[in-house]
């Protein structure tokens, strides 16, 4: 079984400040990694996935994040944000060639202030 | 662009009246999950199909819960009775299991047990 832990329920930040968003996980297998977010009353959407390939994915609006297999992590980072990325960010994680389920972190509100 | 419809979007109701939450997926998707997303929780996966076929209802409280899909472009979740304990906003997403493809998310069904 998978589970994942985003480290920080919280984050405050000041408008064009960088911010990293943390998110560890576990498995017994291969996994594909994502984060997702959602506005208020929305939906998730999906920002990035990490399938294969290169560690470090780019995603839309300026995200970006890096897989790290050895520590187990997949932390989210944008060198700027803006008052429009205020909204809560979800890391999750699904095994490959299995279910392929998502299994998601508790979340993390991300709060820009001006 | 292709959307999850989920309806109603709203849904206030006494203790111990059925409810029925209706989710229409993409055209063309191959799983249906049902999440449950609450403060105290975060997101919880209570079941999901593949080719209309459940393979996973584990999440559920099966006294209370029952979730279907009679056709490729429905899946219902239902709750009878509904408990206050219950409140919580609803979300079907779907997708192609294919390789770490994402998943879709609707805007979910906010429901509210007084």
């Amino acid at each position: 079984a998978q589970s994942v832990t985003q480290l920080d329920s919280q984050v405050p930040v000041f408008e064009e400040a960088p911010v990293e968003l943390r998110c560890n996980y576990s498995s017994s297998v291969s996994v594909y990694l994502f984060w997702y977010v959602q506005y208020p009353n929305q939906g998730l959407q999906l920002l990035l996935k990490y399938l294969s390939g290169s560690t470090l994915v780019k995603g839309i609006n300026g995200f970006e994040a890096e897989f790290n297999k050895s520590q187990t992590s997949f932390h989210l980072r944008k060198p700027s944000v803006h008052i429009s990325d205020t909204a809560e960010y979800f890391c999750a994680v699904s095994d490959k060639g299995g279910s392929e389920k998502l299994v998601f972190g508790k979340g993390t509100k991300l709060t820009v202030n001006p | 662009d292709a959307r999850v419809t989920q309806t109603p979007r709203h849904k206030v109701t006494e203790m111990g009246q059925e409810v029925t939450m209706r989710c229409q997926p993409i055209l063309g998707h191959n799983t249906v999950f049902w999440y449950r997303q609450t403060m105290m929780q975060g997101l919880e996966l209570l079941a999901y199909f593949r080719n209309r076929a459940p393979l996973d209802d584990s999440g559920m409280p099966k006294d209370r819960f029952s979730a279907e899909m009679p056709d490729a472009t429905l899946a219902t979740l239902k709750i009878q009775p509904s408990e206050p304990r219950d409140s919580a906003v609803y979300f079907c997403a779907s997708g192609l299991v294919s390789g770490g493809s994402p998943l879709h998310f609707g805007n979910g069904t906010r429901l509210t047990v007084t």
